[in-house]
């Protein structure tokens, strides 16, 4: 089952904050984070596991609540480069190597 | 470090017609997956092998998709014959083996068009 992302578009302005969010039907072990730019490969951005961690880089950070099935990416203060489409995948419980990816979250950050 | 490898970046057919694409994952990495993704979709996995192993091929048409990883380091994925449906991007991803929930990277994809 595909998790679900929400918004499927955001549009904002640089130094503005967004949040996006990934929820699952399925137990999860693992919420992996990527942003994907036109026409190129999809990068990783990080993992979460199962415990409700919260993870963070610079002013991009996430969190997982395992119990909801839900992770939530925050950027904050956005920039130009962080334009690009978002994409969850979820990990499901013994299969953490396999990911489900969602339909993902198209970001814009204008000047 | 040499990331994945890909090629050929793009390729035109007419329907029919075969065509296969190439993946060199990066070195040491047990794990590599091919993705097919759709216009405004995320990547969908069509096989995952461990090693030469192919561990998870359920979502691989497998009456006209065909994948080979020999001596467990680079791989071919093959379409015959192609079909309209079939026109996407290819991703070839890599990962270590380790605990569950290793980072995957990405080769910049073969864009597959089919006529």
């Amino acid at each position: 089952q595909q998790p679900v992302q929400s918004p499927q578009a955001v549009i904002l302005r640089e130094g503005e904050d967004a949040v996006i969010n990934c929820s699952s039907s399925k137990a999860l072990y693992s919420v992996h984070w990527y942003r994907q730019k036109h026409g190129e490969a999809p990068v990783f951005l990080m993992i979460l596991l199962k415990g409700g961690e919260q993870k963070g880089h610079e002013k991009i950070s996430a969190s997982f609540n395992e119990k909801k099935q839900q992770s939530s990416l925050y950027l904050t203060a956005s920039q130009l480069s962080y334009s690009g489409t978002y994409f969850c995948g979820t990990g499901d419980s013994g299969s953490a190597r396999q990911l489900t990816f969602g339909s993902g979250t198209q970001l814009t950050v204008l000047p | 470090e040499a990331g994945v490898v890909q090629s050929p970046r793009y390729k035109i057919i007419e329907k029919k017609q075969p065509v296969a694409f190439w993946c060199n994952p990066i070195s040491g990495h047990n794990t590599l997956y091919w993705y097919l993704q759709n216009l405004g979709q995320g990547p969908e996995l069509l096989i995952r092998y461990e090693n030469e192993e192919a561990v998870d091929d359920s979502q691989l048409p497998k009456d006209r998709f065909s994948a080979e990883r020999l001596k467990g380091v680079d791989s071919t994925l093959k379409i015959q014959p192609a079909e309209l449906g079939d026109s996407a991007v290819y991703l070839c991803a890599s990962s270590s083996r380790g605990a569950g929930g290793n980072e995957q990277f990405f080769g910049p994809g073969t864009r597959l068009t089919v006529l």
